[in-house]
């Protein structure tokens, strides 16, 4: 069973900062099964990364996925206000996804 | 436009059986590749895949819950249903489904559109 974990649990920016987010898996997975999520309270996710690289719909392009093998990664280039909330990964194989990374307000 | 809707008890008795509904739009579920999942969000805590099932019938479980779940379509396609028995206190969340694409120029692995979800709460 894969299992991801994210780090850190919490991150502390001011807006217009550079966030990056870590999603390391247990074992080597596919990257075009690696998916990232932003989720606000009371919110149902929103996917905003696919197959690692790969922008959604919509999604701006301050937010970046990298990664392959076991180590992957979220960045947002400036933070902006609207991305303050959790973040988790997700390897599609599987379906398991991360414990989640809440960025918050410094 | 893809939506997808959650339906279902807000409250249940530890010991029952638990049956949610998801209704969609926009999509068939008969369409290569498509797929609808569960997932489950206690509170203030991460999100827990369920379980997903394919056009093609083929179903997906959670390894940790696949002796309580099943997950299942009707034949209009236009609905997913899971059931999830023996309830207890600690299987109280929010219950989302979701959308994959189906194969072609959109496919993606991942889930891409969600639901609103739906609160259930297990207590006697």
């Amino acid at each position: 069973e894969i299992v991801l974990t994210q780090s850190p649990g919490t991150l502390s920016l001011s807006p217009g900062e550079r966030a990056t987010l870590s999603c390391r898996a247990t074992q080597s997975v596919s990257s075009n099964h690696l998916a990232w999520y932003q989720q606000k309270p009371g919110q149902a996710p929103r996917l905003l990364i696919y197959g690692a690289s790969n922008r959604a719909t919509g999604i701006p392009d301050r937010f970046s996925g990298s990664g392959s093998g076991t180590d992957f990664t979220l960045t947002i280039s400036r933070l902006e206000p609207e991305d303050f909330a959790v973040y988790y990964c997700q390897h599609f194989g599987s379906w398991t996804f991360g414990q989640g990374t809440k960025v918050e307000i410094k | 436009q893809i939506t997808l809707k959650e339906s279902g008890p807000a409250l249940v008795k530890p010991t029952q059986t638990l049956t949610l509904t998801c209704t969609f739009s926009g999509f068939s579920l008969s369409a290569s590749g498509v797929a609808v999942g569960w997932i489950r969000q206690p509170p203030g805590k991460a999100l827990e895949w369920l379980a997903l099932i394919y056009w093609d019938d083929d179903k997906r479980y959670s390894p940790s819950l696949k002796n309580r779940i099943t997950i299942s379509k009707d034949t209009s396609r236009t609905q997913v249903v899971l059931t999830m028995t023996n309830m207890d206190p600690v299987d109280t969340a929010t219950y989302f489904c979701a959308h994959r694409p189906g194969y072609g120029s959109e496919s993606k692995d991942a889930f891409e559109v969600w639901g609103q979800g739906t609160k259930v709460t297990v207590s006697s």
